[in-house]
């Protein structure tokens, strides 16, 4: 059965990088555009960034272009959401999510469970 | 711009049924969306894909008691039947070229 896996989370302080994961496994990895959305504490949820499953078409929401880069390794079946230069208002749970057809981007058939990022001094 | 509209919260009784309601923004009426289930401290459940025409195709495990409906700019998640464990808060989902956007979410209570 499909999986996702997040890991990474955690606290940092105003202005400090993080490096999310998200492993996936129980289907073709490589044929999947992947996401992430992020959800802050008592709020909905946030679109942040798309990946093609080649990796080479690459979409971000205003609120993290620039500060935030996502890739991933088709051969380790993963996904990585590089964080830079975070704020207090980037405090949130953040989901992997796997688009529902191959090669295309749309909508959301599977979610990990989610990583805790807060941001704090 | 590409946006959708929800409810913030809605109610029923146990056994009832409830229609909760996302509303596309303007000019996006064709547009398919997705719904998306997310009970109290647990991430986010895909239910079922909703095209513009009312034809759907939900996911692993979703029961029948879940079905979606589409009527111009409005896409309808109905769950008939209702059991306690339908407390939850259930967000629509849409998207474009280099865009995806979120609903509000509804919170359903289950009387």
């Amino acid at each position: 059965q499909v999986q996702l896996v997040e890991s990474g989370g955690g606290l940092v302080k105003p202005g400090g990088s993080l490096r999310l994961s998200c492993a996936a496994s129980g289907f073709t990895f490589s044929d999947y555009y992947m996401s992430w959305i992020r959800q802050a504490p008592g709020k909905g949820l946030e679109w942040l960034s798309d990946i093609s499953s080649s990796g080479h078409t690459i979409y971000y929401a205003d609120s993290v272009k620039g500060r935030f880069t996502i890739s991933r390794d088709n051969a380790k079946n993963s996904l990585y959401l590089q964080m830079n230069s975070l704020r207090a208002e980037d405090t949130a749970v953040y989901y992997c999510a796997r688009e529902g057809d191959p090669y295309s981007s749309g909508w959301y058939r599977y979610w990990g469970q989610g990583t805790l990022v807060t941001v704090s001094s | 711009q590409l946006v959708l509209t929800q409810s913030p919260s809605a109610s029923a009784s146990l056994g009832a049924s409830v229609k909760l309601t996302c509303t596309l923004s303007s000019g996006h009426s064709s547009y398919a969306i997705a719904w998306h289930q997310q009970q109290p401290e647990k991430g986010p459940r895909y239910l079922m894909k909703l095209n513009s025409d009312g034809s759907h195709s939900k996911g692993d495990g979703i029961p029948d008691r879940f079905s979606g409906s589409s009527s111009g700019a409005e896409r309808y998640l109905t769950i008939s039947s209702l059991q306690s464990e339908d407390e939850a808060d259930y967000y629509c989902q849409t998207w474009g070229t280099g865009i995806n956007v979120f609903g509000g979410g509804t919170k359903l209570t289950v009387l």
